[in-house]
């Protein structure tokens, strides 16, 4: 069965450090990705990086960057130079390749403090 | 220019009572969720429509109800609501080329439900 594991109920960081949201996943599939999406205080749910199983790089967005470890079964989220609007819960997810199905994680709740 | 749109945004409504949230995209998916999450925040699937065809299903009660009128549309229908039902409920919808797992999923602004 799929699984995401969000060790990191909340996190704290100041404004401008990286930080590190951990999650490590369970899948039998060889063809899946890893997505990280954010939920700010609003509500919705923002869509950030993706990481393909046959990815050979490391995703990165901007500030957002995945260190995908495959042996590890782990896509940790890394977001550097924090921002207070970075403030929100993020969800790591699974997804099975041809299949409609999101799993996710239970999130990790960071705060950036000024 | 909305995605995925949901309304109403709020909902409070008695024990008892039956309620309708509906969800539109103009995105040009085939794709279409409906998601619950709870107090927790924890996120889990309720059904998934792929061109007004159901293909996801999870433990659901039947007293959950979705309908596709067509595939920009996705309704969601929920008899004798309970205490339980408290939740925020999300609309998705998703473009998958397969097999591709690339599954992002744009997500409606949720609607959230408080039952008396």
């Amino acid at each position: 069965a799929q699984k995401i594991t969000q060790t990191q109920p909340g996190m704290f960081v100041q404004e401008k450090e990286a930080v590190t949201l951990d999650c490590t996943y369970d899948t039998s599939d060889p063809s899946y990705g890893l997505f990280w999406y954010k939920q700010p205080s609003s509500g919705e749910m923002i869509f950030l990086i993706y990481q393909g199983s046959y990815d050979q790089q490391n995703a990165t967005e901007g500030r957002y960057s995945l260190n995908f470890q495959k042996a590890r079964k782990s896509a940790n989220l890394v977001i550097s130079a924090s921002q207070l609007g970075d403030s929100a819960m993020y969800f790591c997810v699974l997804s099975q390749g041809g299949s409609e199905k999101l799993v996710f994680g239970k999130g990790t709740k960071l705060t950036v403090n000024p | 220019d909305t995605a995925v749109s949901q309304t109403p945004k709020y909902l409070v409504t008695q024990m008892g009572n039956d309620k309708s949230i509906k969800c539109e995209q103009n995105l040009g998916h085939d794709t279409m969720y409906w998601y619950k999450q709870d107090s927790k925040k924890f996120l889990k699937i309720m059904f998934s429509y792929n061109n007004k065809e159901l293909i996801i299903n999870e433990t659901v009660p039947n007293r959950f109800s979705p309908k596709s009128p067509d595939k920009a549309h996705l309704n969601l229908h929920i008899n004798s609501l309970e205490l339980g039902d408290s939740a925020v409920y999300f609309c998705a919808s998703s473009q998958i080329p397969p097999p591709s797992s690339y599954n992002e999923q744009f997500f409606g602004p949720g609607t959230r439900l408080t039952v008396l």
